[in-house]
């Protein structure tokens, strides 16, 4: 088992609804790094967290919010989404933030269904 | 625009025979590779990390070469087992801020016993 845990691995929601994805590092890392894989397509970047303040907001709509309260936890609070919107969300955290090349290690991700 | 191609996009293997893939990177601005090995319900798993042209990783049956110049990395698996079955990714990182990996959408491989 990696050293990131994200829970809930399954979430079904519906587009009123309000909804957190939680994350943690027991990797001592001063990075943290939100996913999203949507069918067929590759990961994609979401936001960057480096020693707790955000580093890359890769263009992501309002209605995700991501939120870094200490090195070890990040979380990602979901509200009014989208159909368009299920995919795998995949948390992952590095020893250092960009720019280093630091490997990322990869929690599980969480299936977000939206109805 | 970075885009990091990845080929096949699914690949079947008998057991016991070697295969290699392939990763396409822009070879302008390169600054690190990586290979993760992802398999279903799991995390993705580091393999490799490559950043010198010519570099060539190893680890078990599993290896890899780096061409900067090309813009290719190739991962190589010798005498496949069925725990090799899984998605390989690959992701480069810019060479300006490094700022974020960008991935390839994997070569998905089945190993068949």
């Amino acid at each position: 088992e990696t050293g990131v845990t994200q829970t809930p691995r399954h979430l079904v929601m519906g587009m009123t609804n309000k909804k957190s994805l939680k994350c943690e590092q027991h990797l001592g890392h001063n990075a943290m790094y939100w996913y999203k894989q949507s069918a067929k397509k590759p990961l994609e970047l979401m936001f960057v967290y480096s020693l707790e303040e955000r580093v890359e907001n890769n263009s992501v709509p309002s209605r995700f919010s991501p939120e870094c309260p200490n090195s070890s936890h990040l979380f990602l609070h979901l509200h009014t989404l989208q159909p368009e919107d299920s995919a795998l969300y995949l948390c992952a955290s590095s020893l250092q933030g960009p720019p280093s090349t630091d490997t990322q290690y990869f929690g599980p991700g969480t299936r977000l269904t939206v109805l | 625009i970075l885009n990091v191609e990845q080929s096949p996009q699914s690949l079947h293997v008998q057991e016991g025979d070697s295969t290699n893939f392939t990763c396409s990177f822009p070879s302008s601005n390169f600054y690190a590779l990586h290979w993760y090995r992802w398999e279903t319900a799991k995390s993705p798993e580091a393999l490799f990390v490559m950043t010198l042209n010519g570099d060539e990783k190893k680890k078990g049956r599993i290896s890899a070469t780096l061409n900067t110049k090309e813009g290719y990395s190739y991962l190589y698996i010798k005498g496949s087992q069925p725990e090799d079955s899984a998605t390989y990714l690959c992701a480069s990182h810019l060479i300006q801020g490094a700022q974020k990996l960008v991935f390839g959408q994997g070569t998905r491989l089945t190993i068949n016993p």
